[in-house]
């Protein structure tokens, strides 16, 4: 597509539930990225892929968080179990080429997927 | 990890001023991008610039990787620039994962 597309725009959600968010990136950008924004404050690191290369899940804040990539395209970031504290702008973000060492590329980001947790 | 520090953390400019804003970093990056986030929270890309100077229209921005530091200029600022300007830096040490400053909210006022 044309750029990173994500879904849905906003999500209301129960406490205790379990939540969905997809990010569809560029086709083609091989690493892929889910960063989370909480009410005034700057982008906190989720989660890391990279072509077929394990995720660096160094970022999850919880178990309760995890995500999966599927065919190296679309990811899915899933929560369960959601707490008031989980509300937030969830981010994703993708780039254009396979890291050979030193050369790293722009990123892109999607519009945000605005979560609250009643 | 390293660290990324953005200022002023907050400015309040007049329509027509000119300002600078400035991105310090702990470590030698691979990468450093600029971004403005508008009230609607998009985030648009405004500079990829690992190092030295680049321009587009009112907007400029260096970075002086040995010192590490980079500048966003914005000249004759519009109510339009208003927003959060980020800088996100990747750094050399392999961990591919760029990291934001917290920001800096301008406002600018017609």
């Amino acid at each position: 597509g044309a750029g990173v597309s994500q879904s849905p725009s906003n999500k209301v959600t129960e406490k205790g539930k379990d939540v969905e968010l997809r990010c569809d990136p560029i086709s083609g950008h091989t690493a892929l990225y889910w960063y989370r924004q909480s009410l005034g404050q700057g982008l906190e690191f989720l989660i890391y892929f990279q072509g077929n290369s394990a995720p660096d899940k160094s970022g999850l804040p919880s178990d309760r968080f995890s995500a999966e990539r599927t065919g190296g395209s679309v990811s899915t970031l899933t929560i369960q179990r959601t707490q008031q504290e989980d509300s937030a702008v969830y981010l994703c973000a993708s780039t254009s080429v396979i890291r050979t060492g030193l050369f790293s590329t722009e990123a892109f980001f999607g519009q945000g997927t605005r979560l609250t947790v009643v | 990890g390293i660290q990324v520090e953005q200022s002023p953390p907050d400015l309040i400019l007049q329509e027509g001023a000119n300002s600078t804003l400035r991105c310090n970093f702990s470590d030698s990056v691979n990468n450093l991008q600029w971004f403005h986030q508008n009230p609607w929270g998009q985030l648009i890309n405004l500079f990829y610039i690992p190092s030295g100077t680049k321009q587009n229209g009112r907007l400029s921005a260096t970075t002086v990787a040995t010192e590490r530091y980079s500048l966003l200029y914005i000249s004759s600022s519009q109510t339009t620039d208003s927003g959060v300007y980020f800088c996100a830096v990747e750094g050399s040490g392999g961990s591919y994962i760029p990291t934001f400053g917290r920001g800096t909210s301008l406002i600018v006022h017609p």
